[in-house]
């Protein structure tokens, strides 16, 4: 699976959109682009997927690249219970296939 | 979506005994689940991928004879620490996918003493 690389730390004002980068400049044409939050001593919580269009669902949205060699995560009003850290994942989607996790992304939301 | 339940959440054990933890998919069919350790302020460490009916395969540097994995049927598996040392403390993750997604157990805190 590609490598992937975040900032280790990001601040955001409560109200205020989110915008976490990822680069995966290895992604090749087959890897999805997979993100995951863990807020502190909890299991990792699904937030949304995509190949190479851009993706949103209830929770964010998803912007990918032209190239696919990176990409952003949006979480449009953030709130305090969104204080998290923020994995980006590239995989190739197949049930049969276990996720790699990086260093991710410590978001604090501040009040 | 789907749903992994682990037990115990948290659990304390002297030094030299063993710790079963258990990881269930409660809803859907898990033929193989994933297991995970997480130390304070690092990201998850895949340890080993279970699969049902067969023997896990471990990831490097990861002790087979120490974390015992167990994958009896489609929605459990285990992992025993056995003799367990205060450096085994830590956070032990389950996950198993369907649909193209892994979903993640609540985690069980194992501290060793």
């Amino acid at each position: 699976d590609a490598k992937t690389t975040q900032p280790t730390s990001m601040d955001c004002a409560e109200g205020r959109a989110a915008n976490l980068p990822c680069n995966h400049s290895t992604i090749s044409g087959n890897e999805y682009v997979y993100w995951y939050r863990q807020i502190h001593s909890q299991g990792p919580q699904y937030i949304i997927h995509g190949l190479k269009n851009n993706e949103t669902n209830e929770m964010a949205s998803l912007i990918i690249t032209e190239d696919r060699k990176s990409s952003t995560l949006i979480l449009p009003h953030a709130t305090l219970r969104d204080t998290a850290v923020y994995y980006c994942i590239v995989r190739v989607s197949n049930t049969g296939n276990q996720f790699y996790f990086g260093t991710g992304t410590s978001l604090t939301v501040i009040p | 979506g789907a749903v992994v339940s682990q037990h115990p959440s948290w659990v304390i054990c002297k030094s030299g005994t063993s710790v079963k933890i258990e990881c269930r998919s409660l809803d859907f069919q898990a033929t193989t689940m994933f297991w995970y350790r997480q130390f304070p302020k690092q990201s998850l460490m895949l340890m080993a991928t279970s699969n049902e009916g067969s023997k896990a395969t471990y990831e490097q540097g990861v002790e087979k004879d120490k974390f015992l994995i167990n994958h009896a049927s489609l929605t459990l598996s285990t992992l025993t620490v056995t003799s367990a040392h205060p450096e085994d403390s830590s956070f032990y993750i389950c996950s198993a996918s369907w649909d193209a997604e892994a979903f993640f157990g609540q985690g069980t805190r194992l501290t060793v003493v």
